[in-house]
Parts: C-alpha cells; sequence; structure tokens
C-alpha cells in the first residue's frame, strides 16, 4: 500500500526556536495533505489542510503565522513550527490519499518536545 | 459541523471475552475508518468502510457500518493481551474531493488476564 513518511520521528528544541517537519508521499502524488495535533490520551485534531502549489487552509484556532505550512511539490508538505513554546509540545501527524483512492495514509508521526 | 462520537471511552476487559465499541457520527458521510494506536506510535489502519451494511473482518476484529443510523461498531471476539490500545474512528465529510477525517474519542481498550 501507498506510504506516508514523516521526519523526524522526535524532536527536542529550546522555546524560541523553529522546528521543520517534513511530510513526504513516496510511491503516490499528494495534491492534499492534512496536518494533525495529538496531545497526550486524547484524539487527532486537524490542524491545517496543506494544498500543492496554494496556501494551506487552517483550522479555526490554529495560528497560521505560527506553524507555516508549504506544499511546493506533489511529494513533500513541511510544517514548522516559529518560536516554539512548551505548549507546542505535542504529537504532529501528517496523512494523505492517493489521488482517488480510499484508504487515508498516515505518517509515523512527530513527537515535539520543547524545553 | 460533523462530529463523531466513540463510546466507551475506556474499556478494562478479561481475555477471552467478547465486546463492541460504538461510533456514532452526526452527519451523512461516504466513509468510515478504524485505527488502532500503540503508546508513542501513529495510526494502524484496521478497516475502511464504505457502504451501508459493510461488514469487515480480521482475526478478531469485526467492523460493520450502518449509515442510516449513523453507527458503526467494533467488535472484539475473545479478547486477547495483544488487543491493547486505542481504537479510534473516523469519518470522512461526505462530497467531492478530498477531505479530511473527524476523529472520535479513542477508546482505551486493556485485556487482562
Amino acid at each position: 500500500g501507498a506510504v506516508v513518511s514523516q521526519h523526524p520521528s522526535w524532536v527536542i528544541c529550546k522555546s524560541g526556536t523553529s522546528v521543520k517537519i517534513e511530510c513526504r508521499s513516496l510511491d503516490f502524488q499528494a495534491t492534499t495533505m492534512f496536518w494533525y495535533r495529538q496531545f497526550p490520551k486524547q484524539s487527532l485534531m486537524l490542524m491545517a489542510t496543506s494544498n500543492e502549489g496554494s496556501k494551506a487552509t487552517y483550522e479555526q484556532g490554529v495560528e497560521k503565522d505560527k506553524f507555516l505550512i508549504n506544499h511546493a511539490s506533489l511529494t513533500l508538505s513541511t510544517l514548522t513550527v516559529t518560536s516554539a513554546h512548551p505548549e507546542d509540545s505535542s504529537f504532529y501527524i501528517c496523512s494523505a490519499r492517493d489521488g482517488g483512492g480510499t484508504e487515508a495514509f498516515f505518517g509515523q508521526g512527530t513527537r515535539l518536545t520543547v524545553v | 459541523e460533523l462530529k463523531v462520537e466513540q463510546n466507551p471511552l475506556f474499556l478494562s476487559m478479561q481475555e477471552g471475552k467478547n465486546y463492541t465499541i460504538y461510533c456514532n457520527y452526526s452527519t451523512t458521510s461516504d466513509r468510515l475508518y478504524w485505527y488502532r494506536q500503540d503508546p508513542g506510535k501513529s495510526l494502524e489502519s484496521l478497516f475502511v468502510l464504505l457502504s451501508n451494511g459493510a461488514v469487515k473482518q480480521e482475526g478478531r476484529l469485526m467492523a460493520s457500518l450502518d449509515t442510516k443510523a449513523r453507527l458503526s461498531t467494533l467488535h472484539i471476539t475473545a479478547a486477547v493481551h495483544d488487543l491493547s490500545a486505542t481504537y479510534f474512528c473516523a469519518v470522512e465529510l461526505k462530497g467531492s474531493g478530498n477531505t479530511p477525517l473527524v476523529f472520535g474519542k479513542g477508546t482505551r481498550l486493556s485485556v487482562i488476564a
């Protein structure tokens, strides 16, 4: 089946710094990718929809200037957490679907810890 | 707004027993998904249900979908410890194009001897 690869798997950064997370579709092209955030013992919440070649669509309450999304190619979307704070510590997961396929594939997730 | 409700949120069951997890959603949907998540890991796809009356089985797990009732069930048969995990149902908004999933809160399953 289709594979979505996320990198890094975990990252620790200092408050005030920026962190970039990559999401790649390995064997298919994804015009749309989704970024979710999951706090401990909670469900996945959609942060934004990443659209290739255009601006991302952010969910209500998600700061677009803090969570920068770039979808520059059909196989890569990046999420940059800018000026990270401890409350940004979370598990970030990307997802993509192979064109007209029915199944949504998820990356391995990135555990971000801001200290 | 699409809402997805799962119950129970916590489930402790003995090995060998059967149980059902329920997933209700609020608006018409094309697709319903079940995922498993182990601690510290991402989601593992279990089932994709695409039509009313769909039933899928894999090992000790069986999922069904009733689109008229807006209800899906995940039935566990003769539970074993390896099934301990968190199970999420997720629903895709009905419509054209590529739409995101809306997740239930998850059911944390613990299978004990």
